[in-house]
């Protein structure tokens, strides 16, 4: 029930086309959803968060979708980028969670060729 | 603003030592949490500290410990280490405790090899 699923494991994207990634979650205690980038050698940052009483969120050509009755929420880049290439990875809390800290996915490598 | 330091960056043990790491949090942040990051598990939480209290503790061995000084800068604690100890090791800070608001802010880690 702690557990955030992400898929895909890595993903290939040409430059300007849309990436998108995907997670799912099982407790529905959970009520703060961000997303971190990681760039090799450097610690995640955080990109975008979302909470669940809104279904999309948009910063830019990163957009958050929610899907709260499917338990799932999504990353999607628009145009994406070379620079964009890095590991993403998704998380979730709740203040009434057992555990009271970030519960991170497995995180997607996303490689933006040229 | 000075972000979250981690020291040292890189180091290297052999089984059955032990090792301390530092982190420094961003001026004003009183939460710290640590990460351990492996290819394989990814990102697990070992535990976080708020004004210098433990607050939550992941799924760790007791080898692993932590402490938090008054002026919030935090020591994680490596025992008996094992060759999958080997990892990046994450601190990250905010202004309150993580489970509030979900926005910490990462160090770049110190990358622990076990031999």
């Amino acid at each position: 029930q702690q557990q955030v699923k992400q898929s895909p494991q890595s993903l290939i994207v040409q430059k300007g086309g849309i990436s998108i990634i995907n997670c799912a979650y099982e407790n529905t205690a959970f009520d703060y959803f961000p997303w971190y980038q990681q760039f090799p050698g450097k610690g995640p940052a955080l990109l975008i968060a979302i909470r669940p009483d809104v279904s999309e969120k948009k910063e830019g050509r990163f957009t958050i979708s929610f899907n709260k009755s499917a338990k799932q929420f999504s990353l999607h880049i628009m145009d994406s980028q070379p620079g964009d290439s890095a590991t993403y990875f998704c998380a979730a809390t709740g203040y009434g969670g057992s555990q009271g800290n970030l519960i991170f996915g497995k995180g997607t490598k996303l490689s933006v060729k040229p | 603003k000075a972000g979250v330091t981690q020291t040292p960056r890189y180091l290297i043990k052999t089984r059955g030592q032990q090792v301390t790491l530092s982190c420094s949090p961003i001026s004003g942040h009183r939460s710290v949490s640590w990460y351990q990051q492996t290819p394989g598990q990814g990102l697990q939480f070992l535990f976080e500290y708020f004004s210098e209290t433990q607050r939550n503790k992941g799924n760790f061995p007791g080898r692993f410990s932590g402490r938090q000084f008054s002026n919030s800068r935090s020591e994680m604690n490596v025992s008996t280490l094992e060759l999958g100890d080997s990892a990046l090791y994450l601190c990250a800070s905010s202004l309150v405790a993580s489970r509030r608001t979900g926005e910490l802010f990462f160090g770049e880690g110190s990358r622990l090899t076990v031999l």
